[in-house]
Protein backbone atom coordinates (compact mmCIF):
# COMPACT_ATOMS: atom_id res chain seq x y z
CA UNK A 1 0.00 0.00 0.00
CA UNK A 2 1.97 3.03 -0.88
CA UNK A 3 1.51 6.39 0.70
CA UNK A 4 1.24 7.86 -2.55
CA UNK A 5 -2.02 6.08 -4.76
CA UNK A 6 -1.65 6.35 -9.05
CA UNK A 7 -3.64 4.27 -11.50
CA UNK A 8 -2.12 0.96 -12.27
CA UNK A 9 -2.40 1.11 -15.39
CA UNK A 10 -3.14 3.45 -18.50
CA UNK A 11 -3.51 3.53 -21.75
CA UNK A 12 -3.66 5.75 -25.29
CA UNK A 13 -3.11 5.12 -29.18
CA UNK A 14 -0.17 6.89 -31.01
CA UNK A 15 -0.58 10.36 -31.33
CA UNK A 16 -3.18 11.14 -28.43
CA UNK A 17 -3.05 12.63 -24.94
CA UNK A 18 -2.66 10.65 -21.88
CA UNK A 19 -2.35 11.60 -18.04
CA UNK A 20 -1.20 9.79 -14.98
CA UNK A 21 -2.86 10.89 -11.45
CA UNK A 22 -0.82 11.08 -8.06
CA UNK A 23 -2.87 11.39 -5.28
CA UNK A 24 -1.16 12.12 -1.25
CA UNK A 25 -2.60 13.43 1.63
CA UNK A 26 -2.21 16.31 4.25
CA UNK A 27 1.00 14.87 5.31
CA UNK A 28 2.78 15.00 1.92
CA UNK A 29 1.35 16.67 -1.34
CA UNK A 30 -0.91 18.21 0.66
CA UNK A 31 1.31 19.97 3.03
CA UNK A 32 2.79 21.54 -0.27
CA UNK A 33 5.80 19.29 -0.70
CA UNK A 34 7.02 18.99 -4.18
CA UNK A 35 6.28 16.15 -6.49
CA UNK A 36 8.92 14.58 -8.76
CA UNK A 37 7.89 11.93 -12.07
CA UNK A 38 10.66 9.26 -13.18
CA UNK A 39 9.88 6.68 -16.39
CA UNK A 40 11.40 3.03 -15.94
CA UNK A 41 11.73 1.44 -19.61
CA UNK A 42 11.33 -2.15 -19.54
CA UNK A 43 14.50 -3.53 -17.98
CA UNK A 44 15.83 -0.35 -16.87
CA UNK A 45 17.06 1.93 -14.16
CA UNK A 46 13.95 4.76 -13.66
CA UNK A 47 14.89 8.13 -15.29
CA UNK A 48 14.15 11.61 -13.45
CA UNK A 49 11.12 12.96 -16.03
CA UNK A 50 9.58 15.89 -14.28
CA UNK A 51 11.04 17.85 -10.77
CA UNK A 52 9.84 20.17 -8.75
CA UNK A 53 5.66 19.50 -9.95
CA UNK A 54 6.42 21.04 -13.39
CA UNK A 55 10.21 21.07 -14.60
CA UNK A 56 11.81 19.22 -16.95
CA UNK A 57 14.96 18.31 -16.92
CA UNK A 58 17.88 19.16 -20.00
CA UNK A 59 16.88 16.25 -22.79
CA UNK A 60 13.21 15.17 -21.82
CA UNK A 61 10.60 16.25 -24.87
CA UNK A 62 8.04 19.12 -23.94
CA UNK A 63 5.24 16.46 -24.95
CA UNK A 64 5.42 15.62 -20.89
CA UNK A 65 4.21 18.13 -18.27
CA UNK A 66 3.44 18.07 -14.63
CA UNK A 67 0.91 19.78 -12.53
CA UNK A 68 0.04 19.72 -9.00
CA UNK A 69 -3.05 21.08 -7.09
CA UNK A 70 -3.89 20.78 -3.35
CA UNK A 71 -2.83 16.92 -2.20
CA UNK A 72 -2.86 15.71 -5.91
CA UNK A 73 -0.55 15.78 -9.05
CA UNK A 74 -0.71 14.87 -12.38
CA UNK A 75 1.36 14.05 -15.48
CA UNK A 76 0.79 14.43 -18.96
CA UNK A 77 2.17 13.51 -21.83
CA UNK A 78 0.50 14.25 -24.98
CA UNK A 79 1.78 13.41 -29.06
CA UNK A 80 2.11 9.70 -27.71
CA UNK A 81 4.57 7.70 -29.12
CA UNK A 82 5.29 3.54 -28.85
CA UNK A 83 8.39 4.61 -27.10
CA UNK A 84 6.98 6.01 -24.11
CA UNK A 85 5.51 2.63 -23.07
CA UNK A 86 6.64 2.50 -19.54
CA UNK A 87 6.37 2.56 -15.90
CA UNK A 88 5.41 5.93 -14.41
CA UNK A 89 6.25 6.39 -10.68
CA UNK A 90 5.59 10.01 -8.88
CA UNK A 91 7.70 10.39 -5.86
CA UNK A 92 7.57 13.25 -3.04
CA UNK A 93 8.29 14.05 0.62
CA UNK A 94 5.95 12.80 3.74
CA UNK A 95 6.59 14.63 6.71
CA UNK A 96 6.49 10.98 8.98
CA UNK A 97 8.15 9.28 6.31
CA UNK A 98 10.80 10.60 4.28
CA UNK A 99 11.34 9.73 0.78
CA UNK A 100 7.86 8.51 -1.13
CA UNK A 101 6.65 6.90 -3.72
CA UNK A 102 3.84 6.07 -5.88
CA UNK A 103 2.76 2.42 -6.90
CA UNK A 104 3.42 2.97 -10.43
CA UNK A 105 1.59 3.61 -13.67
CA UNK A 106 2.02 1.32 -16.42
CA UNK A 107 1.23 2.65 -19.51
CA UNK A 108 0.44 1.08 -22.70
CA UNK A 109 0.80 2.28 -26.32
CA UNK A 110 -1.75 0.74 -28.27
CA UNK B 1 29.30 12.23 -17.37
CA UNK B 2 27.82 11.49 -13.98
CA UNK B 3 28.20 7.40 -13.65
CA UNK B 4 26.81 5.49 -10.56
CA UNK B 5 28.13 1.96 -10.51
CA UNK B 6 26.75 -0.60 -7.71
CA UNK B 7 28.08 -3.89 -6.49
CA UNK B 8 28.09 -6.17 -3.61
CA UNK B 9 24.73 -7.62 -4.26
CA UNK B 10 24.11 -11.71 -4.21
CA UNK B 11 22.27 -14.30 -2.99
CA UNK B 12 22.32 -14.12 0.81
CA UNK B 13 20.55 -16.39 3.40
CA UNK B 14 17.68 -15.01 5.91
CA UNK B 15 19.14 -13.41 8.51
CA UNK B 16 22.15 -12.77 6.80
CA UNK B 17 24.17 -9.54 6.18
CA UNK B 18 25.33 -7.99 3.11
CA UNK B 19 27.02 -4.84 2.19
CA UNK B 20 26.64 -2.42 -1.25
CA UNK B 21 28.96 -0.19 -2.84
CA UNK B 22 28.57 2.76 -5.39
CA UNK B 23 31.52 4.01 -7.02
CA UNK B 24 30.52 7.51 -8.09
CA UNK B 25 32.14 9.82 -11.17
CA UNK B 26 31.28 12.97 -13.23
CA UNK B 27 30.60 15.07 -10.29
CA UNK B 28 31.49 16.43 -6.93
CA UNK B 29 30.23 13.69 -5.32
CA UNK B 30 31.39 15.31 -1.40
CA UNK B 31 28.71 17.78 -2.49
CA UNK B 32 25.76 15.72 -2.73
CA UNK B 33 23.11 13.82 -0.54
CA UNK B 34 23.08 10.45 -2.20
CA UNK B 35 20.24 7.79 -1.33
CA UNK B 36 19.51 3.61 -2.09
CA UNK B 37 15.84 3.09 -3.33
CA UNK B 38 14.69 -0.66 -4.03
CA UNK B 39 12.63 -2.53 -6.06
CA UNK B 40 11.33 -6.00 -5.73
CA UNK B 41 10.90 -8.09 -8.14
CA UNK B 42 7.65 -6.85 -10.39
CA UNK B 43 6.63 -4.50 -7.51
CA UNK B 44 7.06 -0.43 -7.49
CA UNK B 45 10.48 1.26 -5.86
CA UNK B 46 10.76 2.11 -2.39
CA UNK B 47 13.15 4.91 -0.64
CA UNK B 48 15.22 3.31 1.68
CA UNK B 49 17.72 5.96 2.62
CA UNK B 50 19.37 9.15 2.47
CA UNK B 51 22.90 10.29 3.55
CA UNK B 52 23.58 14.19 3.87
CA UNK B 53 26.79 15.42 1.52
CA UNK B 54 29.18 15.16 4.61
CA UNK B 55 27.43 12.00 5.94
CA UNK B 56 26.61 13.84 9.54
CA UNK B 57 22.75 13.13 8.41
CA UNK B 58 21.41 10.04 7.61
CA UNK B 59 17.26 9.32 7.30
CA UNK B 60 16.12 5.86 6.60
CA UNK B 61 12.85 4.03 5.87
CA UNK B 62 10.35 3.28 8.94
CA UNK B 63 10.32 -0.62 7.59
CA UNK B 64 13.73 -1.10 8.09
CA UNK B 65 13.89 -0.95 12.07
CA UNK B 66 17.51 0.19 12.38
CA UNK B 67 18.52 -3.06 10.30
CA UNK B 68 20.06 -0.74 7.37
CA UNK B 69 23.19 2.09 7.86
CA UNK B 70 24.11 3.86 5.17
CA UNK B 71 27.78 5.65 4.58
CA UNK B 72 30.00 7.14 2.76
CA UNK B 73 33.82 8.30 1.82
CA UNK B 74 33.96 11.27 0.70
CA UNK B 75 37.84 10.88 -0.26
CA UNK B 76 37.00 7.22 -2.31
CA UNK B 77 33.59 8.95 -3.94
CA UNK B 78 31.81 5.98 -2.45
CA UNK B 79 28.34 5.43 -1.14
CA UNK B 80 27.90 2.32 1.00
CA UNK B 81 24.74 -0.06 2.29
CA UNK B 82 25.53 -2.05 5.12
CA UNK B 83 21.99 -4.56 5.60
CA UNK B 84 22.05 -6.80 8.64
CA UNK B 85 19.32 -9.08 9.45
CA UNK B 86 18.09 -9.41 5.84
CA UNK B 87 14.66 -11.12 5.28
CA UNK B 88 13.05 -12.37 2.56
CA UNK B 89 11.01 -9.09 1.98
CA UNK B 90 14.27 -7.31 1.25
CA UNK B 91 15.01 -9.54 -1.79
CA UNK B 92 15.27 -6.39 -4.43
CA UNK B 93 17.27 -4.13 -6.97
CA UNK B 94 18.56 -1.63 -4.93
CA UNK B 95 19.60 1.12 -6.59
CA UNK B 96 22.52 4.35 -6.11
CA UNK B 97 21.11 7.81 -6.29
CA UNK B 98 22.18 11.02 -6.66
CA UNK B 99 20.22 13.77 -5.19
CA UNK B 100 19.14 16.95 -6.25
CA UNK B 101 16.84 19.94 -4.49
CA UNK B 102 16.74 20.84 -0.46
CA UNK B 103 15.60 18.99 2.28
CA UNK B 104 12.18 17.89 1.83
CA UNK B 105 12.18 18.10 -1.50
CA UNK B 106 14.88 15.76 -2.87
CA UNK B 107 14.79 14.12 -5.88
CA UNK B 108 16.94 11.52 -7.78
CA UNK B 109 18.21 13.04 -10.97
CA UNK B 110 21.00 10.26 -11.59
CA UNK B 111 20.53 6.60 -10.81
CA UNK B 112 23.26 3.65 -11.11
CA UNK B 113 21.75 0.40 -13.16
CA UNK B 114 21.15 -1.79 -9.97
CA UNK B 115 22.28 -4.44 -8.06
CA UNK B 116 20.30 -7.38 -7.10
CA UNK B 117 19.96 -8.63 -3.29
CA UNK B 118 18.22 -11.72 -3.03
CA UNK B 119 17.38 -13.34 0.78
CA UNK B 120 16.51 -17.09 0.37
CA UNK B 121 17.34 -20.60 2.13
Amino acid sequence: QSVLTQPPSVSGAPGQRVTISCTGSSSNIGAGYNVHWYQQLPGTAPKLLIYYNTNRPSGIPDRFSGSKSGASASLAITGLQAEDEADYYCQSYDSSLSGVFGGGTKLTVL
Amino acid sequence: EVQLLESGGGLVQPGGSLRLSCAVSGFTFSSYAMSWVRQAPGKGLEWVSTISASGGSTYYADSLKGRFTISRDNSKNTLHLQMNSLRAEDTAVYYCTKVEGYSSSWYFDYWGQGTLVTVSS
